[in-house]
């Protein structure tokens, strides 16, 4: 079964800093898709990562993909507030069953 | 244009009941999946239907169960509820030709 492991579990990080957000994965694939989710909302779709090297951005949020070291990383720029939620990585298998990171919890501070 | 659309929102049911949950996918999306989030196991995922067949399945019980009608809406159905079984039910709406999924709001199930 594929396995999905970010870190770290909880962040808190002060406005204006960076931080980098780890996702490792156990098994090929060939889709990584990172969501945001608020308290008591559900899950917004932040980027989808494709192929080999992807990189992607917006706004403070930049993700990329090595599908050899089965490894993504959604780095955080000057934090700000508003940043603040929980971050999840998936990965799709080949049947189209997501695979979920257990999430990493953003807290940015003043 | 609208986005996926799960009812009710929120549902509060007895032990040994049972529930069925709805989802409207975007229009023109024909895959459905469904997911079960909860604090102590996070997002898990329950099965997927596409062109009202079940593609996959997870690893939950046969108590859990749903169906796609034509016009691509799913229905979730729980039998037989216990308390575990509290958990926000998320479904995912995807296109055939795109990688994206798009979440519904969910809807926040109670057994007590």
């Amino acid at each position: 079964e594929l396995k999905v492991e970010q870190n770290p579990l909880f962040l808190s990080m002060q406005e204006g800093k960076n931080y980098t957000i780890y996702c490792n994965y156990s098994t090929t694939s060939d889709r990584l898709y990172w969501y945001r989710q608020d308290p008591g909302k559900s899950l917004e779709s932040l980027f989808v990562l494709l192929s080999n090297g992807a990189v992607k951005q917006e706004g403070r949020l930049m993700a990329s993909l090595d599908t050899k070291a089965r490894l993504s990383t959604l780095h955080i720029t000057a934090a700000v507030h508003d940043l603040s939620a929980t971050y999840f990585c998936a990965v799709v298998n080949t049947g189209n069953q997501f695979y979920f990171g257990t999430g990493t919890s953003l807290t940015v501070i003043p | 244009k609208a986005g996926v659309t799960q009812t009710p929102r929120y549902l509060i049911k007895t032990r040994g009941q049972q529930v069925t949950l709805s989802c409207s996918p975007i229009s023109g999306h024909r895959s459905v999946s469904w997911y079960q989030q909860t604090p102590g196991q996070g997002l898990q995922f329950l099965f997927e239907y596409f062109s009202e067949t079940q593609r996959n399945k997870g690893n939950f019980p046969g108590r859990f169960s749903g169906r796609q009608f034509s016009n691509s809406r799913s229905e979730m159905n729980v039998s037989t509820l216990e308390l575990g079984d509290s958990a926000l039910y998320l479904c995912a709406s995807s296109s055939p030709g795109g990688p994206g999924y798009t979440f519904g709001s969910g809807t926040r199930l109670t057994v007590v």
